[in-house]
């Protein structure tokens, strides 16, 4: 069955440092990838996706994501966080011929000043 | 342009009442998704309609829940006799087609039964 697991359920990093958070899918075929960020009261917004072709994937607010098949992972990276990235961030992966998402539990980020 | 709008945005209801929640999905989209997100989880599939039919309801946990697309547009989602445990955020997310194009969520209905 299609899975999605995100190891880490709370970061915290100062606000300057770099990020990275890890996520690992389980899907028989090709994936389709997504990163997801939600912060408070605000819906679910793409950062970026992954269907084929380079695997270093880039995205909205300076997130990018590489695609590692070998690792069955998607990991989402930042050089310098924002006090303003501080959010719940969602990995998942389209399943059911891509019509519906298999999300992980998410990662919340906290951002020291 | 006008996103994905749900109403209402706070429900909060007895156990036992039935709820309808909407979904007012982009213009021109004629996918529209239901997802549930519970507390401290990721969102879960519910169902997904293209059109006016439900091409997939596989995520609907029991026979209580039910949603129709009756015009292809605007999307209601039924609850019979809630329990504590549907309490939850509701999501929904359209799409201009099924298959692999963005889904763009709305701000969700958070659901409490008391």
């Amino acid at each position: 069955a299609q899975s999605v697991t995100q190891p880490d359920i709370h970061i915290t990093v100062s606000e300057g440092a770099s990020l990275e958070l890890r996520c690992n899918y389980s899907y028989g075929a090709t994936p389709y990838l997504f990163w997801y960020v939600q912060s408070p009261g605000q819906g679910l917004q793409l950062l970026l996706k992954y269907f084929s072709g380079d695997t270093l994937v880039q995205g909205i607010k300076g997130f990018e994501a590489e695609f590692k098949r070998s690792q069955s992972s998607f990991n989402l990276r930042k050089p310098s966080v924002h006090w303003s990235d501080a959010a719940e961030y969602f990995c998942a992966v389209g399943a059911g011929g891509y019509n519906k998402l298999i999300f992980g539990a998410g990662t919340r980020l906290a951002v020291h000043p | 342009g006008a996103g994905v709008s749900q109403t209402p945005s706070n429900k909060v209801t007895e156990k036992g009442k039935y709820v309808e929640l909407r979904c007012d999905p982009i213009s021109g989209h004629t996918a529209l998704y239901w997802y549930r997100q519970s507390l401290g989880q990721g969102p879960e599939f519910l169902i997904y309609f293209q059109g006016t039919g439900a091409a997939d309801d596989s995520g609907l946990p029991n026979d209580r829940f039910f949603a129709v697309r009756p015009e292809g547009s605007v999307s209601t989602l039924k609850i019979q006799r809630t329990e504590r445990g549907d309490s939850a955020v509701y999501l929904c997310a359209s799409s201009l087609s099924g298959g692999a194009y963005e889904q763009y969520f709305g701000p969700g209905t958070r659901l409490t039964v008391t």
